[in-house]
């Protein structure tokens, strides 16, 4: 079965602090894929990053990056010197093409507060 | 450009209505979705169509039927609405290949 753990609910912190957010992923499928989407308050979901399970390397987009590890089942996301604008609700993703289709299975989400 | 949009954003209705949400996506993908999102903000496939057939139904009841009139357009009907339906229903849609799945605004659907 595919599983996707993101233990912390609720993460509050103060503006210009770097934040993790945690995902913990499980699945059986050799081929799968890993996202992040930020959903803001005005609640669309926004795409952050795909990432294939042959690729390991690690990500960084300006103050946003990506660890992922196969060898813990993790790919956590790092906010560098967060601002207010940050604050969401933040979801890790899986998916695999097992079947014939993909599907994505979501966390429960890890809600972000940045204060000033 | 609206890449996946949806109608309407906010619909309130009462108990026992039949009622409709509409989802259009101009990329030019294969596959299209609908995901509810409960009031815990959990997220979860419903189904899934990959050039206008069926692929994945996700033990949602019947009264629950996807329409799939042409490859950018999946629409939502639900009769018979309950409390329990409300909830924001979010449209998304992909290239199968490429697994990353665009999604739609969202629609608020409130059953009083």
């Amino acid at each position: 079965a595919q599983k996707v753990t993101q233990a912390q609910t609720e993460i509050s912190v103060v503006e210009k602090e770097d934040v993790t957010l945690d995902c913990v992923y499980e699945t059986r499928d050799t081929t799968y894929y890993l996202f992040w989407y930020k959903q803001p308050p005005s609640g669309e979901l926004v795409f952050l990053i795909r990432r294939n399970s042959f690729d390991e390397q690690n990500e960084i987009s300006g103050r946003y990056s990506w660890n992922f590890q196969k060898s813990t089942s993790s790919f956590n996301f790092t906010i560098t010197a967060s601002q207010v604008v940050d604050s969401a609700v933040y979801f890790c993703a899986l998916s695999s093409f097992s079947g014939g289709y993909n599907k994505l299975i979501f966390g429960a989400g890890t809600r972000l507060a940045v204060h000033p | 450009d609206t890449a996946v949009s949806q109608t309407p954003k906010y619909l309130v209705t009462q108990m026992g209505n039949d009622k409709s949400i509409k989802c259009e996506q101009n990329l030019g993908h294969d596959t299209m979705y609908w995901y509810k999102q409960d009031s815990k903000k959990f997220l979860k496939i419903m189904f899934s169509y990959n050039n206008k057939e069926l692929i994945i139904n996700e033990t949602v009841p019947n009264r629950f039927s996807p329409k799939s009139p042409d490859k950018a357009h999946l629409n939502l009907h639900i009769n018979s609405l309950e409390l329990g339906d409300s909830a924001v229903y979010f449209c998304a849609s992909s290239i199968v290949e490429d697994n990353e799945q665009f999604f739609g605004p969202g629609t608020r659907l409130t059953v009083l």
